[in-house]
């Protein structure tokens, strides 16, 4: 089962626009996790903001996180083209011994030269 | 330092088959974690290792199954494949609990 919903589905932006996407997930987490995937192939890690942090920033990347409301936005600064991929979110779940992530439905985003 | 790699990378099967996946992690890594991500049900875990024995298991039936090594090295099976086990299977490798993962590019399943 998916513990994530991402919002939106699908996004299309020009390159230069930044692009905003957002996961909600529900239960207790210990850290939410942030991948991108290319045309079906593997998944980069992209960003990891732990349960007792609220915002946190990698290079073009900057990752929310509100576990009140259950919820973490990603947003892709001044995007280029190479950005256009999947984007997904993954929560590693408090009660969950070991490694188990619960993904999301995942965001594709078009970037438009 | 390499990937994680994950061999083969495309596979094609005939419905009651079985198939053996591998996955070699990241040296040092010794927890492993394998997903199936289809296009219906999205990227869904199936089972994690660490050092050769199983920590946490997917709801996901006997007929998949899995192993790991001694050098960490895993290896997952599905037995009497069904159409609906056509999926990109991923292996993912991991330095410590809570930490993020480095995955390898997939294995792309198709039953026929």
């Amino acid at each position: 089962s998916q513990q994530g919903e991402e919002d939106p589905q699908a996004l299309s932006i020009q390159e230069g626009e930044n692009a905003t996407m957002n996961c909600s997930y529900k239960t207790s987490i210990n850290n939410l996790q942030w991948y991108r995937q290319n045309s079906g192939r593997g998944l980069v890690h992209l960003i990891l903001i732990r349960s007792n942090e609220r915002e946190k920033h990698s290079g073009r990347l900057r990752v929310t996180l509100d576990t009140s409301k259950k919820s973490s936005s990603l947003l892709i600064t001044a995007s280029r083209a190479a950005d256009t991929a999947s984007y997904f979110c993954a929560t590693d779940e408090k009660k969950a011994a070991g490694n188990k992530l619960t993904f999301g439905g995942g965001t594709r985003v078009l970037v438009k030269p | 330092k390499a990937g994680v790699t994950q061999t083969p990378r495309y596979l094609i099967k005939t419905r009651g088959q079985q198939v053996t996946l591998s996955c070699s992690p990241i040296s040092g890594h010794r927890s492993v974690s394998w997903y199936q991500q289809t296009p219906g049900q999205g990227l869904q875990f199936l089972f994690e290792y660490f050092s050769e024995t199983q920590r946490n298991k997917g709801n996901f039936p006997g007929r998949f199954s899995g192993r790991q090594f001694s050098n960490s090295r895993s290896e997952m099976n599905v037995s009497t494949l069904e159409l609906g086990d056509s999926a990109l299977y991923l292996c993912a490798s991991s330095l410590w609990d809570s930490y993020g993962y480095t995955f390898g590019s997939g294995t792309r399943l198709t039953v026929v």
